[in-house]
């Protein structure tokens, strides 16, 4: 079966800092992948997504993601965080044909003013 | 956003009783899902419905039930709940089955 492992559970930064979060997956073949955020006591938001073309991926506020197949990894990355990044971050795997995604365990953010 | 409301989006109920929850999409979109989230374990799913009246279990899906009988209406239905089952639980929606778009939730505690 499918895997995501998000390796930092938690990431506590101070405003300006760059942010790299880890995204690995287990399967093979052809693969969407996906970054949710969830700020706090709000739902999942789409962040940035990759299904083909340039693996270097940007998306909202100032987002992008990587991916890089002969690692199987699709990490997210920010230049310069800001207090209002903190968040839960889910990367998503989707196989190819598949309609049901498989979620990492999420990435909690705190950015500190 | 997406058009997804789920209701209610609190309840508090106790031990046995039955639960359904109800997430109304005005998006059209084939698919729906129905995940819980809990501390430690991010997402789970537990059902979801690539059609009218076609639904399948998901990962957790013991003890909970779903109908789709529009393509509007996503119910999922915990017979008889249990404290196990407190939890948030989501629902989203998908046009072609890759990008999802979340509901703002249910935070369900029993008793």
């Amino acid at each position: 079966a499918q895997s995501v492992s998000q390796h930092n559970h938690h990431v506590i930064l101070s405003e300006a800092a760059s942010l790299e979060l880890g995204c690995n997956y287990s399967y093979g073949g052809t693969v969407n992948l996906f970054w949710y955020v969830q700020y706090p006591g709000q739902h999942l938001q789409l962040l940035l997504k990759y299904f083909s073309g340039d693996p270097l991926v940007k998306g909202i506020k100032g987002f992008e993601a990587e991916f890089i197949k002969s690692k199987f990894s699709f990490n997210l990355r920010k230049p310069s965080v800001q207090w209002s990044d903190t968040a839960e971050y889910f990367c998503a795997v989707l196989s190819g044909g598949s309609y049901i995604p498989t979620f990492g365990r999420g990435t909690s953010l705190i950015v500190h003013p | 956003d997406a058009g997804i409301t789920q209701s209610p989006r609190h309840k508090v109920t106790e031990t046995g009783t039955p639960v359904t929850l109800r997430c109304h999409q005005t998006e059209n979109h084939r698919y729906m899902y129905w995940y819980r989230q809990d501390p430690g374990h991010g997402l789970r799913l537990i059902h979801y419905s690539y059609g009218v009246k076609d639904t399948d279990k998901g990962e957790v899906s013991d003890g909970y039930s779903v109908s789709r009988s529009k393509t509007e209406d996503f119910l999922l239905t915990l017979e008889s709940a249990t404290s196990s089952q407190t939890s948030v639980y989501f629902c989203a929606i998908s046009e072609s089955g890759d990008t999802q778009f979340f509901g703002p939730g249910t935070r369900l505690t029993v008793l």
